[in-house]
């Protein structure tokens, strides 16, 4: 079973700018997670998809930080503009669906230096 | 606000010890416990435990759940090299309707040195 991908590993950006993750999850999970893991912390929920609906999105800074799902498939999370505190790695993470015993399955992540 | 709070932050021991990880949490409508294992990349997942006293086991790693007291230990023996990662630990509890959102601890950071 293919994981899932994410591109690009690494981003190096100036403050101000903008940038775009990618996320493709595992073929058939209906639940698409986005997580900011910064330094030494433990990940952090930005918006949760199922299909491609959100379903929760109540920590996204949405000032600045879009996401959408259009076809229910990939997934594409936006930063504009980007900030020095955005500096962390962006997980994708997918499940089967959202019920209670579905596993997170996480994407290795980009890594994102705001300058 | 739900709260996941694991200890040692970090942790270093040699080859062949035994190490106990910790995790204790604060969570409305507790639902799940799950372990991740991650090192420079994806957390993988491990364990998830939903009910008190059973221990899940795989290979040299168990887990165990205690709901009464609110906490979850990791144990790992004869560690070896490949060990070495960040332990998180993550609690799931609806977020409304028929979601569920997972909430992580910051992590223990173990290194065994040969």
């Amino acid at each position: 079973e293919a994981g899932v991908a994410q591109s690009p590993r690494y981003k190096i950006i100036e403050k101000r700018q903008s940038v775009a993750f990618w996320c493709n999850p595992i073929s058939g999970h209906a639940t698409l997670y986005w997580y900011q893991q910064i330094l030494g912390q433990g990940p952090k929920l930005l918006i949760q998809f199922q299909n491609n609906g959100v379903v929760d999105d109540s920590q996204l800074p949405k000032d600045r930080f879009s996401a959408e799902r259009l076809k229910g498939v990939d997934s594409t999370l936006k930063i504009q503009p980007a900030k020095l505190e955005d500096s962390a790695v962006y997980l994708c993470a997918s499940s089967f669906n959202r019920g209670l015993d579905s596993p997170l399955h996480f994407g290795n992540g980009t890594r994102l230096t705001v300058t | 606000e739900d709260k996941v709070v694991q200890s040692p932050l970090s942790l270093v021991v040699h080859e062949g010890d035994t190490v106990t990880l910790n995790c204790s949490y604060e969570v409305t409508n507790f639902r799940s416990l799950l372990w991740y294992k991650q090192e420079k990349k994806a957390p993988t997942f491990l364990f998830m435990l939903t009910s008190s006293g059973i221990e899940k086991k795989s290979g040299r790693l168990s887990s165990i759940l205690d709901k009464k007291e609110l906490f979850s230990i990791l144990n790992i023996t004869a560690t070896q090299t490949g060990d070495s990662a960040v332990y998180l630990c993550a609690v799931k509890a609806p977020s409304g309707g028929s979601n569920y959102k997972l909430t992580f601890g910051k992590g223990t950071l173990l290194t065994v040195n040969p």
